[in-house]
This record gives C-alpha cells, sequence and structure tokens, in this order.
C-alpha cells in the first residue's frame, strides 16, 4: 500500500508554544487529507478535511484558530497547534486519500505532550 | 448522520481459534464502503478489509473474512487461525461512497486479546 508519513512522530512543548505536524503522502497525490485526534483507549475524532489548495472544513467543536490545517500540496498538508495548552496533548493521525478516491492511508501518528 | 457501533469493547481468542467481532452500523444511503482497521500497540491504523455495500459477495483476506448483511446493517469481522500479531484494537469504519470528501466514520472500537 501507499506510505503516509508524519513528522515529528512525538514531541514535548512548553504550554503558550506553537507545534506544527507535518503529514505527506510519499508515493501518491493525496487531493483530501484528513486530520485526526486520538485519546488513550478511545476511537479516532475527525478533526477536519482539508483539500488541496482551499481552505480545510473542520468538525464541530473544533477550534480553527487553534488548530490551523493547510494543505498546500498534493502531497503535505500541515496542523498547527498555536498557543498549545497541557488539554492539547493527545495523539495526532493524519490521513491521506488519493486522487482515485479508492483507499485512505494513515500517518504512523505524533504523540504531542504540552508541559 | 452515520452512526457506527461496536457493541464489544474487548475479545479475548485463544491461538489457532477463530473469532468474531461484531459492528452494526446505520445510514439512510444504500451506496457506500464498510472497513475494518487494525491499531496494534505501535498505533499505526492498517486496513484489514474493505467491503463495497453494492457487491454482495462478502470480502475475504486470507484469515480475514466479514459477513454483511446489508438488509440488517450488520459487518461483522471473523478472524481464523488467530495469531499473536492479531492482537489489537479493531475499528469498523464507514464511508458514503459518493463525494471525494467523504470522511470515515469510526465505531469505538474492540480491543482484541490472543492468548496461548
Amino acid at each position: 500500500g501507499a506510505v503516509v508519513s508524519q513528522h515529528p512522530s512525538r514531541v514535548i512543548c512548553k504550554s503558550g508554544t506553537s507545534v506544527k505536524i507535518e503529514c505527506r503522502s510519499l508515493d501518491f497525490q493525496a487531493t483530501t487529507m484528513f486530520w485526526y485526534r486520538q485519546f488513550p483507549k478511545k476511537s479516532l475524532m475527525l478533526m477536519a478535511t482539508s483539500n488541496e489548495g482551499s481552505k480545510a472544513t473542520y468538525e464541530q467543536g473544533v477550534e480553527k484558530d487553534k488548530f490551523l490545517i493547510n494543505h498546500a500540496s498534493l502531497t503535505l498538508s500541515t496542523l498547527t497547534v498555536t498557543s498549545a495548552h497541557p488539554e492539547d496533548s493527545s495523539f495526532y493521525i493524519c490521513s491521506a486519500r488519493d486522487v482515485w478516491d479508492n483507499e485512505q492511508f494513515f500517518g504512523p501518528g505524533t504523540r504531542l505532550t504540552v508541559l | 448522520a452515520q452512526t457506527v457501533t461496536q457493541s464489544q469493547p474487548e475479545m479475548s481468542v485463544q491461538e489457532a481459534e477463530t473469532v468474531t467481532l461484531s459492528c452494526t452500523y446505520d445510514t439512510s444511503e444504500s451506496d457506500y464502503y464498510l472497513f475494518w482497521y487494525k491499531q496494534p500497540p505501535s498505533r499505526q491504523m492498517i486496513l484489514v478489509i474493505r467491503q463495497e455495500a453494492y457487491k454482495q459477495q462478502n470480502a475475504t483476506e486470507n484469515r480475514f473474512s466479514v459477513n454483511f448483511q446489508k438488509a440488517a446493517k450488520s459487518f461483522s469481522l471473523k478472524i481464523s487461525d488467530s495469531q499473536l500479531g492479531d492482537a489489537a484494537m479493531y475499528f469498523c469504519a464507514y464511508r458514503d461512497r459518493t463525494g471525494t470528501a467523504s470522511k470515515l466514520t469510526f465505531g469505538t472500537g474492540t480491543r482484541l486479546q490472543v492468548t496461548l
């Protein structure tokens, strides 16, 4: 299957700082990318859907000014957690869907810890 | 809105035995996809099997097969000859077939333990 990478895999930051997480589709073009958040022993919660070159669509309850999503190219989407607080600590997973809309591939996730 | 329900938070199976994980869903659509994803301790989501709703034949992938009952909106996963490496969280998911930005709706997951 196709590969989706995420960077960094783990990040620790101080409260009030911003953190950027990158999601790349390595061997295919992704017209649509998805960002999820997963709490321990819980399911994946969709945060937003992004299409290349357009603004992201956020799910209800997700603060778009806090979780900035940019999908600047067909292979890269970024999630920036602005002014992070301890409650933002979580596991963030990105996913990319190919242009043929056949499969959705998941990145390995990023563990964010805000002190 | 579509919903996916997994009523078994945890299941256990002995190595080499067979286990079935349950999933039900609710939708008003007639054309959609159903998936089972595996999330091992590494937390990498892995697609196990996919079923297209218009296909009557149940999907199979080696030791993994599904029992898709469209009228009952049921989509169970059967794992045969269970192996230690099958231990993981399993998520059932639904997605509309139409619309390029249609999103996956996940169930709450079933944690599968495999014992010797």
